[in-house]
């Protein structure tokens, strides 16, 4: 049962427009959030992250909201730019501590296509 | 920066061979894991450890195990490889506590069986 979605496989973007990038859970226990992008033939790359106790926060061009009672986070890009084409993955953490609470959840990530 | 390695970027292995990819982090992180990524399903975790000589079974732990001697390294073992096995493999760290979730990622081994 996959517990973090990213129904979009897929999403391209004109250049200098905002990109939206959407993910779903289903599991209240997550705590805490995070985006990573990856180019091909390279390991995935932090991105932003968000706390449960928050529901935005912003590091330069990258925003991620998020929204609990819809169990729902996005990433905004503003502007996008064709270095942003890559595929981006959501991750989740489980509240519980113990051996458990070190593992992510990854989303199967949206393919993010920025054009020129 | 935190670095990384991995001990390969692409290998080629026969069905039934035993494999072994290595992965190396300099940062002195206490947490280390290993996922495999195919098209279509992501990321998923095969096994992770929480520090030297631990390890936990991931979501995909079958034909595989692990091994962490040392602090910095953290093997990934395929018993008898298969063709399903075929995939990029990732390994990450992160430090230990609860002072950040943020894992590093290696830049992957590709891996065949044939």
């Amino acid at each position: 049962d996959q517990q973090v979605k990213q129904n979009s496989p897929s999403l391209s973007v004109q250049e200098g427009r905002i990109s939206i990038l959407n993910c779903d859970y289903t599991n209240s226990m997550f705590d805490y959030f995070l985006w990573y992008k990856k180019y091909p033939a390279e390991g995935p790359t932090f991105l932003i992250s968000i706390s449960s106790i928050k529901d935005k926060n912003e590091d330069g061009r990258f925003t991620v909201f998020l929204n609990k009672s819809a169990k729902h986070l996005s990433l905004h890009i503003v502007p996008s730019q064709p270095g942003d084409s890559a595929v981006y993955f959501c991750a989740a953490k489980l509240t519980y501590s113990g051996a458990g609470s070190y593992q992510l959840t990854f989303g199967k990530g949206t393919k993010l296509s920025v054009i020129p | 920066d935190v670095k990384v390695t991995q001990s390969s970027r692409y290998l080629v292995k026969r069905t039934g061979e035993k494999v072994f990819l290595e992965c190396v982090q300099d940062m002195d992180h206490e947490n280390m894991f290993w996922y495999r990524q195919d098209p279509g399903l992501g990321l998923r975790l095969i096994y992770f450890s929480y520090d030297v000589k631990m390890k936990e079974k991931g979501d995909i732990p079958e034909g595989y195990s692990v091994s962490r001697e040392k602090k910095e390294r953290f093997s990934l073992i395929l018993e008898s490889a298969s063709t399903n096995q075929t995939s990029m493999y990732l390994c990450a760290s992160r430090v230990g506590g609860t002072s950040s979730y943020e894992q590093y990622f290696g830049p992957g081994t590709r891996l065949t069986v044939t």
